[in-house]
């Protein structure tokens, strides 16, 4: 079966570094894909990698590694509103994203 | 520029009851989307549309039915509502199914009592 895997729950400090794993088993790969969502609102978009590496957007990042099955997402420079949940998500081999069930990040003062 | 546009923001239900959840979008997208969202689980997809005039089973399929006649709706009906459809609804949309970027409206809650 398909599956994506990431963290319940993190907790970080404002102004620090987090770092949120993902990783999956799907069948075949066309891209992976970090959402935001904040409570009670709608996912939105934050990137996309389809090629190993790294990629940068302002302070976030996220990285991927297709021989391990494995991503992350970085964000730097830590922010209140930075709370919510970031959804990782795998575009397989039909097109279809297959959903992880989200990473909790609470960031306390 | 209103994106997605999703009707009601919430309602509650009897079981047993008709109901229709409406998309509309001003992107136009040929892509459109229906997932529903429970806790601890991710983003499960109930039908999708590839392009106006065609419509796609999802994950999770029964109950739900969509219709697609033009570009910009794609309304969702629960033809017998029950207890376990009690769930967040989220219309999304992208240029195309090859298109990984999705733009979700605001979210449908509904409850089934």
């Amino acid at each position: 079966g398909q599956n994506i895997d990431q963290p319940t729950e993190m907790t970080a400090t404002e102004g620090a570094i987090v770092q949120i794993n993902c990783t999956y088993q799907t069948s075949g790969f066309n891209g992976l894909f970090w959402y935001q969502q904040h409570a009670g609102e709608a996912p939105t978009f934050l990137s996309y990698n389809v090629l190993d590496g790294l990629e940068e957007k302002g302070r976030f990042s996220s990285f991927l590694s297709r021989s391990k099955g494995y991503s992350y997402l970085l964000l730097k420079e830590l922010q209140m509103k930075d709370s919510a949940s970031y959804l990782c998500a795998v575009m397989d081999s039909n097109y279809q994203l297959i959903w992880g069930a989200g990473t909790k990040l609470i960031i306390k003062p | 520029i209103a994106g997605i546009t999703q009707a009601p923001t919430s309602q509650i239900l009897a079981a047993g009851r008709r109901m229709t959840l409406r998309c509309t979008q001003d992107m136009r997208h040929n892509a459109m989307y229906w997932y529903r969202q429970d806790l601890g689980l991710g983003l499960r997809l109930i039908h999708y549309s590839n392009t106006a005039g065609t419509t796609g089973k999802g994950e999770v399929p029964d109950g739900y039915s969509v219709s697609r006649a033009n570009t910009d709706d794609f309304p969702l009906t629960l033809a017998s509502a029950v207890p376990s459809q009690t769930s967040v609804y989220f219309c999304a949309s992208s240029p195309d199914r090859n298109t990984g970027e999705l733009f979700f409206g605001e979210g449908s809650r509904l409850t089934v009592l």
